[in-house]
């Protein structure tokens, strides 16, 4: 399998323009996680799916943020309108099921608004 | 409520020198432990785990083990290299499937 597989790696964008991340998770995992990083709160959970049901929305910021899992094989995270405290990296993580198991991360996707 | 925290950055370090950084956490129940690795530009990669009291995890060098009684997961590397130059982050799974991170310890080691 390749990992888990985010587009675009870098998106530079508008104040007020609509921002569209996307994800592909590894084949067979469960669980879909989307994470913010920022240099002030380090690395924040979002929300996670579970078998493309989303389980826990608490992490997303406001009504801007939004997310999708249509099938299996791939997530979106929207925000509209976008503001330049949006800026961060974005990743998508995805996992089995079991209190052992790790997540496995995209590569990230670094949004620039400005 | 369950959380991880980790000694804070940054740390510098020569090569060859012994690494340490501090993890403790709080958390109901017996959560699994893990240290994420995250080189620059890059996305964060399991270093190595620990699902029970008393496991030790290991791997490319670098070694933690779960300590019940001082909730504790440290994590430590007898040699470091100027390839260890990172951002780790201790972590646990609580049981509902979502990881919960420390904040983070940047090392950098020099030639």
């Amino acid at each position: 399998d390749a990992g888990v597989i985010q587009s675009p790696r870098h998106e530079v964008t508008e104040m007020g323009q609509e921002v569209t991340l996307r994800c592909k998770p590894i084949s067979g995992h469960d669980y879909l996680f989307w994470y913010r990083q920022t240099m002030m709160r380090g690395l924040e959970l979002l929300i996670y799916f579970n078998n493309n049901v989303p389980i826990d929305d608490s992490g997303m910021p406001e009504d801007r943020f939004s997310a999708k899992m249509p099938n299996a094989s791939f997530s979106t995270l929207k925000i509209q309108p976008s503001e330049p405290r949006d800026s961060a990296v974005y990743f998508c993580a995805s996992s089995l099921a079991g209190w052992e198991t790790e997540a496995f991360f995209g590569q990230g996707t670094r949004l620039t608004v400005v | 409520g369950n959380s991880v925290t980790q000694m804070e950055g940054p740390v510098t370090l020569s090569e060859e020198a012994f690494l340490t950084i501090n993890c403790t956490y709080t958390a109901t129940g017996y959560p699994s432990l893990f240290w994420y690795v995250q080189y620059p530009g890059e996305g964060l990669q399991l270093l190595l785990k620990a699902t029970k009291a008393d496991d030790k995890g290991s791997n490319k060098g670098f070694e933690a083990t779960y300590r019940k009684e001082t909730t504790s997961f440290h994590l430590e590397k007898g040699s470091v290299q100027v390839s260890d130059s990172a951002v780790y982050f201790c972590a646990l799974n609580r049981g509902d499937y979502k990881l919960s991170f420390g904040a983070g310890t940047t090392v950098t080691v020099r030639a």
